[in-house]
């Protein structure tokens, strides 16, 4: 089956730093690419949907300087937290769709990537 | 704003029982997906609805779409251990957006 890696799996940060999370689709093509984010023992936010060449869309309340996401190819995407700060911490999981899925949106993840903000 | 209500929110049974787990919205999707995620990793999926009515079964689980397509619930029969896990159910909407349901942290007792 179609696989996505990210990396890295868990990235611990100074408060102001920045964090690039990469995610990769290893042996498919994704035009699209979605990035969440989950606290612990709930569900997944949709953050912003990635296009591949152009600028990604996000979801109300996500703001777009804090959370900068490129994705320059078809099979990667980043997700860059600028000047991290501890309520950023969170898991931070991306998903690709695959192409010619028939339109059932059939996702398939990465395996997240824990950022500990101290 | 389309959103996924699931319930319960959380279940704590003895291992054998039988439990189901709804997903439901006051939007139509025109498909819904159910996941697992075990701690630390991303979900899994388990099965795609598309046809309202549906339904679906992967051994011990029972996936059914609603008629109207807005609900949809999971169905496990003689719970085991290794069913324990966050199950999540995520309807395709709007602009080719998935949209995760709350989710439902089960926990089956040995």
């Amino acid at each position: 089956g179609a696989v996505v890696s990210q990396h890295p799996s868990w990235v611990i940060c100074k408060s102001g730093t920045s964090v690039k999370i990469e995610c990769r689709s290893l042996d498919f093509q994704a035009t699209t690419m979605f990035w969440y984010r989950q606290f612990p023992k709930q569900s997944l936010m949709l953050m912003a949907t990635s296009n591949e060449g152009s600028k990604a869309t996000y979801e109300q309340g996500v703001e777009k300087d804090k959370f900068l996401i490129n994705h320059a190819s078809l099979t990667l995407s980043t997700l860059t937290v600028t000047s991290a700060h501890p309520e950023d911490s969170s898991f931070y999981i991306c998903s690709a769709r695959l192409a010619g899925g028939g339109g059932t949106g059939e996702l398939f993840f990465g395996e997240g990537s824990r950022l500990t903000v101290l | 704003t389309q959103l996924l209500e699931q319930s319960p929110q959380f279940l704590s049974i003895q291992e054998g029982e039988n439990l189901t787990v709804y997903c439901n919205s006051s939007s139509v999707f025109s498909s819904l997906q159910w996941y697992r995620q075990e701690p630390g990793e991303g979900p899994v999926l388990l099965v795609t609805v598309v046809t309202g009515g549906e339904v679906k079964k992967l051994k011990r689980l029972t996936f059914q779409f609603g008629d109207a397509r807005k609900d949809s619930s999971l169905h496990i029969t003689a719970a085991q251990p290794g069913d324990t896990g966050l199950y999540l159910c995520a309807g395709a909407g709007s602009a080719s957006k998935i949209i995760f349901g709350s989710g439902t942290r089960l926990s089956i007792r040995p």
